[in-house]
């Protein structure tokens, strides 16, 4: 079993949509959470951070974080079709042993049409 | 554009071969990372290097090595390539040798694509 389980969709939605993407994870140890995007052909770029259980937003972007139900998701509101790319979750326990390793997800491929 | 910087983008090679890739951190990164993203296995972490010195490593094969230079610039070196290999390969940096804060979260350069034939 994977530390960190992402379903890889794909998930294709219209533009304007509500969109909500899941991570599950199995290593409590866990306090850092990210989401990257990711266009095709192109490195990883950060979208969101966050530090233990709770919610965060940045302009379309939600970040929730279940520590107690090891669940993450990220929620685009109002998708564009500019939001088209794989997303995919990241964790890290920083101060235990794996010092900079962040745990990936799989990704999932999102596509918004018109 | 992340700030880091890959090189080759792309490379295509027998099996059995050797090459570098070349990867220099965002200006006033101390630590470089090393990612390889195939179809099957996600992005895998490999391994990391903070100031010179190997910090953190992952699950990279005994054929494959990295160090990190006084300019802090990195090299990643794969030997005896197997077909296998072939996968996308990024290098990211960060500012801290452990992430903890959004400041010292890492960031990814393009990637070199590598294709073993």
């Amino acid at each position: 079993q994977k530390e960190v389980e992402q379903d890889p969709g794909p998930l294709s939605v219209p533009e304007g949509a509500i969109v909500s993407l899941n991570c599950t994870y199995s290593n409590s140890a866990f306090q850092y959470f990210m989401w990257y995007r990711q266009y095709s052909r192109k490195g990883p770029e950060l979208l969101m951070y966050t530090y233990s259980s709770g919610n965060k937003e940045d302009g379309r972007f939600t970040a929730q974080v279940d520590k107690s139900s090891k669940y993450i998701s990220l929620f685009i509101r109002d998708s564009q079709p500019s939001d088209s790319a794989t997303y995919l979750c990241a964790m890290s326990d920083a101060g235990g042993t794996s010092y900079g390793k962040l745990t990936f997800g799989q990704g999932t491929i999102l596509t918004v049409h018109p | 554009d992340s700030g880091v910087t890959q090189t080759p983008k792309h490379l295509i090679t027998a099996t059995g071969q050797r090459v570098t890739l070349r990867c220099s951190p965002r200006s006033g990164d101390l630590s470089v990372y090393w990612y390889q993203q195939s179809l099957d296995q996600g992005l895998q972490f490999l391994i990391q290097y903070y100031n010179g010195e190997e910090r953190a490593k992952g699950n990279i094969l005994e054929r494959f090595s990295a160090q990190q230079f006084p300019d802090l610039h990195s090299e990643l070196n794969l030997s005896s390539l197997e077909l296998g290999d072939s996968a996308l390969y990024f290098c990211a940096s960060s500012v801290g040798p452990e992430l903890g804060t959004k400041r010292n979260t890492i960031y990814f350069g393009e990637g070199s694509w590598l294709t073993v034939v």
